[in-house]
């Protein structure tokens, strides 16, 4: 099973501003996930990043206000550009792994709690 | 992509068995089902997946009939610890990433 670090855990930022939040594994994993959730929401999968190729955006999310890296199989950074009030949420990273079921499961991160003023 | 629905939220008192049902009338041959649990400022954390029939671990049962078009997860003897968020997925590798409303839990003393 992977574990996987986020920094920061919490920031609070002004609007039209950007931040950049990291997300680590401790072992080379070929998918790595960005989602959100807004508070008292489920969570929205933004996008899949592979390493050696860009992400891919799901529907409602675009590179330019979110752009993704992924140098390597064990570090991707998610950064959220022109910040707005609306952009508060809980980002969260995954990766999929073998775990303890016979299909692969997700392993997530702790989450990176964002509040834009 | 097989959607999920679940009821929104559920209460139960400490000690009792808890059954949340998910129903997924689209489910794919390959697909499997995967429960996760999410606790308030924390990222889910799986819970227990099958294919069918039933699978049982140290923290649940997953049920999950014939047809595979539903499955229920279940909690024998919750406590208040489990008070949590219950998320139902269904899918095969990258086609399992995909949360539906979830099911709140609130353990009741």
């Amino acid at each position: 099973s992977a574990v996987i670090s986020q920094k920061p855990s919490r920031d609070i930022c002004q609007r039209g501003t950007s931040l950049t939040i990291q997300c680590q594994v401790d072992s080379q994993v070929t998918m790595m996930f960005w989602y959100r959730q807004q508070p008292g929401q489920s969570l929205t999968l933004i996008a899949t990043a592979n390493q050696g190729s860009e992400a891919t955006y799901e529907s409602g999310f675009v590179i330019d206000k979110f752009p993704i890296s992924r140098p390597n199989l064990t570090f991707s950074t998610l950064t959220v550009s022109n910040m707005s009030p609306e952009d508060s949420s809980i980002y969260l990273c995954s990766v999929e792994d073998q775990g303890a079921g016979e299909n692969n499961e997700q392993f997530f991160g702790p989450g990176t709690r964002l509040t834009v003023l | 992509l097989a959607k999920t629905t679940q009821p929104i939220s559920m209460d139960s008192y400490e000690g009792q068995e808890v059954n949340i049902t998910c129903s997924h009338n689209n489910i794919a041959t390959n697909d499997y089902i995967t429960w996760y649990q999410q606790f308030p400022s924390q990222g889910p954390r799986f819970i227990i997946q099958g294919y069918k029939t039933k699978v049982t671990n140290e923290v649940a049962s997953l049920f999950i009939p014939a047809d595979r078009k539903s499955s229920t997860l279940s909690l024998p003897r919750v406590s208040l610890s489990d008070t949590a968020v219950y998320y139902c997925l269904v899918g095969t590798g990258a086609n399992n990433l995909f949360f539906g409303t979830g099911t709140r839990l609130t353990v009741i003393p």
